[in-house]
């Protein structure tokens, strides 16, 4: 069975800090992966999306960044980190008619 | 540019009845619909889809309705039980540049009320 691994659940990170979410799927190859963000209030933002490795399509420019360098491996960073950038992050791949969702990153930049 | 709207940011349902979340899109080229259910601190759960050539999908309590002409749809929850309250998100879906892009609205959180 398919399944999908995110951490760390939770984050507390000072401003111009860097940050580094790691997000692996397991049970399928070539995936579709997605990195979401949801700010307090608001829906699920995506932001970036990848078919393969290395190949990372950009959202909304902003100060993150998105790596693929596995199959089955999808990175969000960031160099510094602003007030801004805190909120709930969400990796997930796409299978069909269905994308499945990691239990996400509660990042909170002080 | 919000392309996925859901403009009801809450909605509550005495139990038993019936629980309707709209949606509505922009983007013509959107050609699958989904619906999620979210509770606080979890990631998305799968509920619920349709394909634009369809108009309508049921499953179990859960039907999806889809008016492409009006570019909304809608899920119905028939009956609303206490454990249907949560944030639902309704997506849509487009392939672009060789991946299904899936951009999601802003969530509709439904309160089911005993």
């Amino acid at each position: 069975s398919q399944t999908i691994h995110q951490w760390p659940a939770t984050l507390v990170q000072p401003v111009g800090s860097p940050l580094s979410l790691e997000c692996t799927v397991e049970g399928t190859s070539n995936p579709n992966l997605y990195w979401y963000r949801q700010a307090a209030g608001r829906g699920l933002q995506l932001l970036f999306y990848s078919v393969g490795i290395g190949q990372i399509s950009s959202e909304v420019p902003q100060n993150l960044s998105a790596s693929r360098p596995q199959d089955r491996q999808f990175i969000l960073s960031s160099k510094k980190l602003l007030l801004s950038d805190s909120g709930f992050y969400l990796c997930a791949w796409r299978r069909r008619d269905e994308a499945f969702f990691g239990q996400g990153t509660r990042l909170t930049v002080v | 540019d919000q392309q996925v709207k859901q403009n009801s940011p809450s909605l509550s349902v005495q139990e038993g009845r019936i629980s309707i979340l709209n949606c509505d899109y922009t983007n013509s080229m959107f050609d699958y619909f989904l619906w999620y259910k979210k509770y606080p601190a979890e990631g998305p759960t799968f509920l619920i889809s349709i394909s634009s050539i369809k108009d309508k999908n049921e499953d179990g309590r859960f039907t999806v309705f889809l008016n492409k002409s009006a570019k909304h749809l809608s899920l119905h929850i028939v009956p609303s039980q206490p454990g249907d309250s949560a944030v639902y998100f309704c997506a849509a879906s487009e392939r672009f540049q060789g991946a299904q892009k899936l951009v999601f609205g802003q969530g509709t959180r439904l309160t089911i009320n005993p």
